[in-house]
C-alpha cells in the first residue's frame, strides 16, 4: 500500500512569515495530492489539491508543488495570518486501492 | 456544510459494550471512509468501502466492523474487542476515479467510561 511522510509535526512561525510542509509518498503511481486543513474542534476541509501531470499550483497565498522523480509534494503559505493556525494534513491518492492515505498531520501555530 | 452527517457527536460507552457510529452522504459518492483521530496524531484509516456490499478493511481494523447495505449509508460498530476505543471518528466520502476530493463529517467523539 501507500505509505506518507509528513514533516514537520509542529511548526510555528511569526505572522507575515511563510511556512513550508513537506510530505513524501511510496507508491510511484499515486496521481493525486491534497492538502486538508483542520481547525480546532472541525472536520478536516481540503484546501488545495495537485495532480501528478502538474508540477505547481497557486491559489492566492497557497501553494503546493510536486516531484514525482523524488516522490515528494509541499505547501507553501505565504504572508501567513493568525487564522492560518491549524492542522494541516497532506495525502496521496492510491490508485489501487481507490482509496486516500493521509500523512500524520503537521500543527501550524502562528504568532501574532 | 452538508453532504455527510454524521451522528451522534458525543458518545460514552460503558466498558464491554458495543456501540455504532452513523455515517450518511447525499453526494452520490460509491466511497467511504472511516478514520481514527487521536490527539497529536494523524487520521488512520479503519475500513473503506468502493462499493454497496463490499468493504475492506484499513489499518487499523482490530476491534471494529462495517457494513455497507446502501450507498448513503456506512455505520461504524467499535466492538467491545478494541482495547483503546476513546478517540474523535471521521467517516469521509469521495467518487472514485480522477476527481477524489474527500468530504468529511464532522465527527463523533467517543468516550468509554
Amino acid at each position: 500500500g501507500e505509505n506518507v511522510e509528513q514533516h514537520p509535526s509542529t511548526l510555528s512561525v511569526q505572522e507575515g512569515d511563510s511556512a513550508v510542509i513537506k510530505c513524501t509518498y511510496s507508491d510511484s503511481a499515486s496521481n493525486y495530492f491534497p492538502w486538508y486543513k483542520q481547525e480546532l474542534g472541525k472536520r478536516p476541509q481540503l484546501i488545495i489539491d495537485i495532480r501528478s501531470n502538474v508540477g505547481e499550483k497557486k491559489d492566492q497565498r497557497i501553494a503546493v508543488t510536486l516531484n514525482k522523480t523524488a516522490k515528494h509534494f509541499s505547501l507553501h503559505i505565504t504572508e501567513t495570518q493568525p487564522e492560518d493556525s491549524a492542522v494541516y494534513f497532506c495525502a496521496a491518492y492510491y490508485n489501487a486501492g481507490n482509496m486516500l492515505t493521509f500523512g500524520g498531520g503537521t500543527r501550524l501555530m502562528v504568532k501574532p | 456544510d452538508g453532504g455527510i452527517t454524521q451522528s451522534p457527536k458525543y458518545l460514552f460507552r460503558k466498558e464491554g459494550q458495543n456501540v455504532t457510529l452513523s455515517c450518511e452522504q447525499n453526494l452520490n459518492h460509491d466511497a467511504m471512509y472511516w478514520y481514527r483521530q487521536d490527539p497529536g496524531q494523524g487520521l488512520r484509516l479503519i475500513y473503506y468501502s468502493q462499493i454497496v456490499n463490499d468493504f475492506q478493511k484499513g489499518d487499523i481494523a482490530e476491534g471494529y466492523s462495517v457494513s455497507r447495505e446502501k450507498k448513503e449509508s456506512f455505520p461504524l460498530t467499535v466492538t467491545s474487542a478494541q482495547k483503546n476505543p476513546t478517540a474523535f471518528y471521521l467517516c469521509a466520502s469521495s467518487m472514485t476515479g480522477w476527481n477524489t476530493e474527500a468530504f468529511f463529517g464532522q465527527g463523533t467523539r467517543l468516550t468509554v467510561v
